[in-house]
């Protein structure tokens, strides 16, 4: 059985903080550890796919860390801004397969 | 910028009654999935669809559910009886390559 785990399950911040999440995956069949973001009653949009061990990827204020050896990746939001409140997803896919096993997501607010 | 819709958004039904969802995909893209997320779980796979045949399924997709491609746009989930465990929110994503998903913003199925 697949097990993605985020942490923390919710996270409320001051506008200006930097934060950071937590997602862990199995690292064995690793092929690919995608990042979403997710508002309600939008589309979940995407924000990293990463592939490599040790990649790090940037946009704008949000970047992200994969070690693919140890099963981790880390989300990191700098300076944090009300418009970053919204659930963060971590999903994980093999190379066998075409699925995405998700984790439960982290819910930031961020509040002025 | 290119995205996927679903339709409706939310869609209410009585126990026992057929339920069609309906996505239009990004249109050039050769992959489809839907997911759902029941309130407070995990986003979960059900199927993949590529090539007019299901790639593969999870074992929530049983003989109840289906999915069809009638046209050269849309793509749907029908659930032939639905049970008030089928609540959820129920997405459609596509894909040009497999690694890269595009969802939509999701319909929101209630059984009454």
């Amino acid at each position: 059985i697949l097990n993605v785990e985020q942490s923390p399950q919710s996270l409320h911040v001051q506008e200006g903080d930097s934060t950071n999440f937590t997602c862990s995956f199995p690292s064995s069949n690793f092929y690919a550890l995608h990042w979403y973001r997710w508002e309600t009653a939008k589309s979940p949009e995407a924000l990293f796919v990463m592939t490599l061990n040790g990649d790090e990827k940037k946009k704008g204020r949000i970047s992200a860390t994969l070690n693919t050896k140890e099963g981790y990746s880390y989300l990191y939001i700098k300076g944090s801004q009300p418009e970053d409140s919204a659930t963060y997803l971590c999903a994980f896919n093999t190379g066998t397969a075409s699925k995405l096993t998700f984790g439960t997501g982290t819910r930031l607010q961020v509040t002025l | 910028e290119p995205e996927v819709t679903q339709t409706p958004s939310h869609q209410v039904t009585q126990m026992g009654q057929e339920v069609i969802l309906r996505c239009v995909p990004i249109s050039n893209h050769l992959y489809f999935y839907w997911y759902r997320q029941i309130l407070g779980q995990k986003v979960e796979f059900l199927v993949s669809f590529y090539n007019n045949e299901i790639s593969e399924k999870s074992e929530i997709f049983d003989d109840q559910f289906s999915v069809e491609r009638p046209d050269g746009s849309n793509f749907t989930l029908k659930i032939r009886s639905t049970k008030l465990e089928d609540s959820a929110m129920y997405f459609c994503a596509s894909s040009a390559t497999r690694v890269g998903w595009y969802f939509g913003p999701g319909t929101r199925l209630t059984v009454l």
